[in-house]
């Protein structure tokens, strides 16, 4: 069974500094992996999309890194921003058996920017 | 874009009732829908795929007959949570796939949860 962990839990940073948020799995054996955003009403909103034979992908400033063998990602915001502040989903694509695919999702880090 | 809305936003009832929440696409058909469960400062768990016009798939550890899933249409799914008790007190959202598949990588659009209070 796949899971996912997400560290930090939490992240409280001034406005304009870069960060790196971590996620690690425990099955390598995904798909694909995706990263989430979760706004409190909103729901979520996908950021950005690593196919397992990919190694990065960038949209903005943002970019996310994949290393499947080690089942590890990271996501990595440039110059933040206070509108960055939300709750940010790792999420791997996996196989669950019977024909069916599922993501599975961390618990998420708390980013906070302030101003 | 794509927008799936739910109803209602957050709902409180009383343990032992029903309670019925709607998944809705706004501007696009779903052939499927699916449910996860969010407890507080935990991960979204997927409950159910729900395909249009068929029965829903649950995931191992969701009672189907505690959590009714019906797909009628293209643009709606609900999720009866039936005789509700505190346990089952978190937040449901649903997402669609545009692409109609649950394929890896196929979008999902998320809609914006709905919170059950059972007192």
């Amino acid at each position: 069974k796949q899971e996912v962990t997400q560290i930090p839990a939490a992240l409280s940073v001034p406005e304009g500094e870069n960060l790196v948020l971590n996620c690690s799995f425990t099955d390598s054996a995904i798909y694909n992996l995706q990263w989430f955003r979760q706004d409190p009403g909103k729901g979520l909103t996908s950021l950005l999309l690593i196919q397992s034979s990919q190694r990065e992908q960038t949209s903005g400033r943002l970019n996310a890194s994949l290393d499947k063998s080690s089942g590890r990602s990271t996501l990595y915001i440039a110059a933040s921003q206070p509108g960055d502040s939300a709750t940010y989903l790792c999420a791997p694509w996996g196989y669950s058996g019977a024909g069916s695919y599922q993501l599975t999702f961390g618990k998420g880090t708390k980013l906070s920017v302030i101003p | 874009g794509a927008v799936v809305s739910q109803h209602p936003s957050w709902v409180i009832c009383k343990s032992g009732t029903s309670v019925k929440i709607e998944c809705r696409s706004l501007d696009f058909q779903a052939t499927t829908m699916f449910w996860y469960r969010q407890f507080p400062k935990q991960s979204l768990m997927l409950m159910a795929t729900s395909n249009e016009g068929s029965k829903a798939t649950y995931e191992q550890g969701v009672e189907k007959d505690k959590f009714l899933i019906n797909h009628a249409s293209l643009t709606l799914s609900t999720l009866t949570v039936t005789s509700a008790h505190p346990e089952d007190s978190s937040f449901y959202i649903c997402s669609a796939s545009i692409s109609g598949r649950a394929l890896p990588g196929d979008t999902q659009y998320f809609g914006p949860g709905t919170r059950l209070t059972v007192l």
